[in-house]
């Protein structure tokens, strides 16, 4: 159970095109889902925190209008990366919890690497 | 804020060794405590969790216990192998199941 899938795995495009990955909760509802970034050989960097219904939480140096993030429903969260550039290429993560309460994991989705040519 | 802290890697070790990847955190309240692994090229899975003070968690050999006096939660194996090649990350999270923090990871790499 608690199955998280994203989409694509791999995606290489050029510079200024806008690349859309979803994610989605495949046996569980999820109200909450997150989105991170990760450098290569380094941790997670939260990126957002999604919300179904809502406007989605950026943190702190992340920029909301690069980073597009849709929660329509209770089982998909989209992320958006406007007008991609080299420098933003990466692994994005999403993740999703099951419940609100602390002894509940974060299940994670495979991870999307982004190559921007 | 909350933090969590992890050995520096990569560890190289050799197969049947046996393994520890230390753990502390530094968080107020009372937060869960979590190892994640992430294979090449993958994301993270569940390796195991903890959630209140001297809780064990264990999974596929691996054990780890939910220490607050010395606020670690330090991560072992007794016999690695191959296949356990990976980056483990430590992570915690706070009363409400938000706010996860996550370690720096430590790549382990076990040579036959």
């Amino acid at each position: 159970g608690a199955v998280v899938s994203q989409h694509p795995s791999w995606v290489i495009c050029k510079s200024g095109t806008s690349v859309k990955i979803e994610c989605r909760s495949l046996d569980f509802q999820a109200t909450t889902m997150f989105w991170y970034r990760q450098f290569p050989k380094q941790s997670l960097m939260l990126m957002a925190t999604s919300n179904e219904g809502s406007k989605a939480t950026y943190e702190q140096g992340v920029e909301k209008d690069k980073f597009l993030i849709n929660h329509a429903s209770l089982t998909l969260s989209t992320l958006t990366v406007t007008s991609a550039h080299p420098e933003d290429s990466s692994f994005y993560i999403c993740s999703a919890s099951i419940g609100i309460h602390s002894n509940q994991p974060q299940h994670f989705g495979d991870g999307t690497r982004l190559s921007i040519l | 804020g909350n933090s969590v802290t992890q050995m520096e890697g990569p560890v190289t070790l050799s197969e049947e060794a046996f393994l520890t990847i230390n753990c502390t955190y530094t968080a107020t309240g009372y937060p869960s405590l979590f190892w994640y692994v992430q294979y090449p090229g993958e994301g993270l899975q569940l390796l195991l969790k903890a959630t209140k003070a001297d809780d064990k968690g264990s999974n596929k050999g691996f054990e780890a216990t939910y220490r607050k006096e010395t606020t670690s939660f330090h991560l072992e194996k007794g016999s690695v192998q191959v296949s356990d090649s990976a980056v483990y990350f430590c992570a915690l999270s706070d009363n409400y199941g938000q706010n996860f923090v996550f370690g720096p990871g430590t790549r382990l790499s076990v040579l036959p």
